[in-house]
Protein backbone atom coordinates (compact mmCIF):
# COMPACT_ATOMS: atom_id res chain seq x y z
CA UNK A 1 0.00 0.00 0.00
CA UNK A 2 1.69 3.34 -0.75
CA UNK A 3 2.28 5.54 1.89
CA UNK A 4 4.05 8.98 3.07
CA UNK A 5 7.44 8.47 4.00
CA UNK A 6 9.53 10.91 6.14
CA UNK A 7 13.44 11.35 6.80
CA UNK A 8 14.93 11.36 9.35
CA UNK A 9 12.79 10.00 11.78
CA UNK A 10 14.83 12.28 14.62
CA UNK A 11 16.50 15.23 14.29
CA UNK A 12 18.97 16.62 17.35
CA UNK A 13 19.84 20.01 16.33
CA UNK A 14 21.32 23.09 18.51
CA UNK A 15 19.11 26.36 18.70
CA UNK A 16 20.13 28.84 15.76
CA UNK A 17 20.73 25.89 13.21
CA UNK A 18 18.38 25.60 10.04
CA UNK A 19 17.14 22.25 9.46
CA UNK A 20 15.60 20.16 6.44
CA UNK A 21 12.56 17.96 6.73
CA UNK A 22 12.39 15.42 4.40
CA UNK A 23 9.21 13.82 2.79
CA UNK A 24 7.97 12.14 0.38
CA UNK A 25 4.49 11.55 -0.44
CA UNK A 26 2.36 9.60 -1.92
CA UNK A 27 2.86 9.11 -5.75
CA UNK A 28 -0.15 10.77 -7.65
CA UNK A 29 -1.28 12.79 -4.86
CA UNK A 30 -1.94 16.41 -5.86
CA UNK A 31 -2.06 17.91 -2.18
CA UNK A 32 1.04 18.45 0.57
CA UNK A 33 1.05 19.32 3.74
CA UNK A 34 2.96 19.89 7.15
CA UNK A 35 1.61 19.65 10.34
CA UNK A 36 3.44 19.50 14.02
CA UNK A 37 2.32 18.68 17.47
CA UNK A 38 4.36 19.84 19.97
CA UNK A 39 4.58 17.10 22.78
CA UNK A 40 0.77 16.43 24.60
CA UNK A 41 -0.83 19.03 22.02
CA UNK A 42 -2.85 18.64 19.20
CA UNK A 43 -1.60 18.32 15.57
CA UNK A 44 -1.75 21.77 14.43
CA UNK A 45 -1.53 22.91 10.78
CA UNK A 46 1.44 24.39 9.30
CA UNK A 47 1.23 24.48 5.43
CA UNK A 48 -0.57 23.69 2.53
CA UNK A 49 1.20 23.22 -1.44
CA UNK A 50 -0.36 22.58 -4.76
CA UNK A 51 1.07 22.93 -7.96
CA UNK A 52 4.38 24.07 -6.69
CA UNK A 53 3.18 26.43 -4.64
CA UNK A 54 1.70 27.41 -0.88
CA UNK A 55 -1.94 27.75 -1.09
CA UNK A 56 -2.58 28.31 2.51
CA UNK A 57 -0.47 28.88 5.73
CA UNK A 58 -0.94 29.45 9.27
CA UNK A 59 -0.23 32.06 11.61
CA UNK A 60 2.83 29.64 13.04
CA UNK A 61 4.40 29.61 9.48
CA UNK A 62 6.42 32.51 10.23
CA UNK A 63 9.59 34.00 7.94
CA UNK A 64 11.45 30.90 9.47
CA UNK A 65 9.85 28.24 7.45
CA UNK A 66 9.80 27.88 3.99
CA UNK A 67 8.57 24.17 1.56
CA UNK A 68 9.95 23.38 -0.99
CA UNK A 69 9.35 20.39 -4.11
CA UNK A 70 12.79 20.26 -5.22
CA UNK A 71 12.10 17.36 -7.83
CA UNK A 72 9.15 14.96 -8.44
CA UNK A 73 8.82 13.17 -5.39
CA UNK A 74 9.84 15.41 -2.43
CA UNK A 75 8.85 17.63 -0.22
CA UNK A 76 10.68 19.50 2.75
CA UNK A 77 10.13 21.35 4.80
CA UNK A 78 12.76 24.17 6.49
CA UNK A 79 13.72 25.87 9.09
CA UNK A 80 15.97 28.70 9.47
CA UNK A 81 16.89 29.07 12.79
CA UNK A 82 15.34 26.81 14.93
CA UNK A 83 14.56 28.02 18.26
CA UNK A 84 13.81 25.82 21.53
CA UNK A 85 10.09 25.75 20.43
CA UNK A 86 10.64 24.49 17.52
CA UNK A 87 10.71 21.36 19.33
CA UNK A 88 8.17 19.37 18.38
CA UNK A 89 7.28 16.03 15.98
CA UNK A 90 6.48 17.24 12.52
CA UNK A 91 4.24 15.04 9.80
CA UNK A 92 3.71 15.35 6.42
CA UNK A 93 0.61 14.83 4.57
CA UNK A 94 -0.87 14.12 1.27
CA UNK A 95 -4.19 13.80 -0.67
CA UNK A 96 -5.20 12.90 -3.82
CA UNK A 97 -6.80 16.13 -4.49
CA UNK A 98 -9.34 14.54 -7.92
CA UNK A 99 -12.49 14.57 -7.77
CA UNK A 100 -14.55 12.94 -5.60
CA UNK A 101 -15.52 12.88 -1.79
CA UNK A 102 -12.08 11.14 -1.17
CA UNK A 103 -9.78 14.00 -2.57
CA UNK A 104 -9.47 15.52 0.85
CA UNK A 105 -8.47 12.71 2.70
CA UNK A 106 -4.86 13.06 4.39
CA UNK A 107 -2.42 10.00 4.88
CA UNK A 108 0.14 10.63 7.01
CA UNK A 109 3.74 10.21 7.40
CA UNK A 110 5.40 8.81 10.33
CA UNK A 111 6.83 11.73 11.18
CA UNK A 112 10.19 13.10 12.48
CA UNK A 113 10.75 14.77 15.98
CA UNK A 114 12.73 17.62 16.19
CA UNK A 115 14.91 18.20 19.43
CA UNK A 116 16.09 21.60 19.71
CA UNK A 117 18.93 21.78 22.37
CA UNK B 1 -14.49 29.12 21.49
CA UNK B 2 -12.10 26.11 20.55
CA UNK B 3 -12.64 25.08 17.25
CA UNK B 4 -12.56 21.60 17.59
CA UNK B 5 -13.99 20.37 21.27
CA UNK B 6 -13.09 16.32 22.43
CA UNK B 7 -12.92 15.20 25.68
CA UNK B 8 -9.32 14.56 26.62
CA UNK B 9 -10.41 11.32 28.75
CA UNK B 10 -9.07 9.02 29.79
CA UNK B 11 -12.34 7.19 28.88
CA UNK B 12 -11.91 3.45 29.83
CA UNK B 13 -14.08 0.84 27.89
CA UNK B 14 -14.02 -2.91 29.36
CA UNK B 15 -12.97 -5.43 26.44
CA UNK B 16 -16.04 -6.26 24.10
CA UNK B 17 -18.35 -3.18 24.73
CA UNK B 18 -19.06 -0.02 22.85
CA UNK B 19 -17.08 2.80 22.75
CA UNK B 20 -18.58 6.15 22.26
CA UNK B 21 -16.28 9.21 21.20
CA UNK B 22 -17.87 12.91 20.91
CA UNK B 23 -16.96 15.92 19.64
CA UNK B 24 -17.88 19.19 18.69
CA UNK B 25 -16.80 21.93 16.04
CA UNK B 26 -17.44 25.39 15.73
CA UNK B 27 -17.18 26.28 12.11
CA UNK B 28 -20.56 26.16 10.69
CA UNK B 29 -18.87 25.83 7.12
CA UNK B 30 -17.35 22.60 8.03
CA UNK B 31 -17.69 20.31 5.06
CA UNK B 32 -15.41 17.07 5.86
CA UNK B 33 -15.11 15.18 9.45
CA UNK B 34 -12.75 12.69 10.06
CA UNK B 35 -11.50 10.56 12.56
CA UNK B 36 -8.03 9.69 13.30
CA UNK B 37 -6.51 6.92 15.26
CA UNK B 38 -3.02 7.91 16.92
CA UNK B 39 -1.25 5.81 18.93
CA UNK B 40 1.68 6.76 21.22
CA UNK B 41 4.14 8.16 19.29
CA UNK B 42 2.85 7.88 16.23
CA UNK B 43 1.28 9.78 13.60
CA UNK B 44 -2.34 9.89 13.04
CA UNK B 45 -3.88 6.88 10.83
CA UNK B 46 -7.16 7.47 9.29
CA UNK B 47 -10.15 5.37 10.93
CA UNK B 48 -13.31 7.35 9.18
CA UNK B 49 -14.08 9.91 6.71
CA UNK B 50 -18.20 11.33 7.04
CA UNK B 51 -19.75 14.27 4.93
CA UNK B 52 -22.93 14.03 5.05
CA UNK B 53 -25.77 14.30 8.27
CA UNK B 54 -26.58 10.86 9.14
CA UNK B 55 -24.40 7.23 10.36
CA UNK B 56 -21.81 5.37 8.22
CA UNK B 57 -20.40 2.24 8.97
CA UNK B 58 -17.24 0.47 8.15
CA UNK B 59 -16.72 -2.41 10.05
CA UNK B 60 -16.47 -2.58 13.85
CA UNK B 61 -16.86 1.79 13.47
CA UNK B 62 -19.32 3.83 12.82
CA UNK B 63 -19.35 7.52 12.43
CA UNK B 64 -22.28 9.67 13.36
CA UNK B 65 -22.74 13.78 11.92
CA UNK B 66 -25.29 16.05 12.93
CA UNK B 67 -24.37 19.49 11.21
CA UNK B 68 -27.08 21.42 12.76
CA UNK B 69 -25.90 20.45 16.09
CA UNK B 70 -22.11 20.82 15.08
CA UNK B 71 -21.59 17.50 16.58
CA UNK B 72 -19.94 13.96 15.21
CA UNK B 73 -19.63 11.02 16.88
CA UNK B 74 -17.68 7.69 16.58
CA UNK B 75 -18.63 4.22 17.67
CA UNK B 76 -16.69 1.59 18.07
CA UNK B 77 -18.56 -1.71 18.88
CA UNK B 78 -16.70 -5.12 20.29
CA UNK B 79 -13.63 -2.98 21.61
CA UNK B 80 -10.55 -4.41 21.65
CA UNK B 81 -7.22 -3.43 23.49
CA UNK B 82 -5.70 -2.80 20.19
CA UNK B 83 -8.68 -0.11 20.26
CA UNK B 84 -6.79 1.71 23.27
CA UNK B 85 -5.32 4.79 21.70
CA UNK B 86 -5.84 8.70 20.94
CA UNK B 87 -9.28 9.14 19.08
CA UNK B 88 -8.70 12.34 17.09
CA UNK B 89 -11.44 14.14 15.85
CA UNK B 90 -10.93 16.65 12.53
CA UNK B 91 -12.93 18.67 9.55
CA UNK B 92 -12.01 20.93 6.81
CA UNK B 93 -14.12 23.49 4.96
CA UNK B 94 -14.58 24.01 1.55
CA UNK B 95 -12.08 25.72 -0.15
CA UNK B 96 -9.73 25.53 2.29
CA UNK B 97 -7.51 22.29 2.61
CA UNK B 98 -6.34 22.12 6.26
CA UNK B 99 -7.32 19.86 8.92
CA UNK B 100 -8.33 21.54 11.78
CA UNK B 101 -7.49 19.01 14.91
CA UNK B 102 -9.20 18.62 17.96
CA UNK B 103 -6.88 17.30 21.21
CA UNK B 104 -8.38 14.08 21.25
CA UNK B 105 -9.62 11.94 23.47
CA UNK B 106 -7.46 8.82 25.37
CA UNK B 107 -9.24 5.46 24.94
CA UNK B 108 -8.38 2.57 27.47
CA UNK B 109 -10.12 -0.95 26.43
CA UNK B 110 -9.68 -3.18 29.47
CA UNK B 111 -8.87 -6.82 28.90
Amino acid sequence: EPEVTQTPSHQVTQMGQEVILRCVPISNHLYFYWYRQILGQKVEFLVSFYNNEISEKSEIFDDQFSVERPDGSNFTLKIRSTKLEDSAMYFCASSPGTSGRGKNIQYFGAGTRLSVL
Amino acid sequence: QKEVEQNSGPLSVPEGAIASLNCTYSDRVSQSFFWYRQYSGKSPELIMSIYSNGDKEDGRFTAQLNKASQYVSLLIRDSQPSDSATYLCAYSVQGAQKLVFGQGTRLTINP
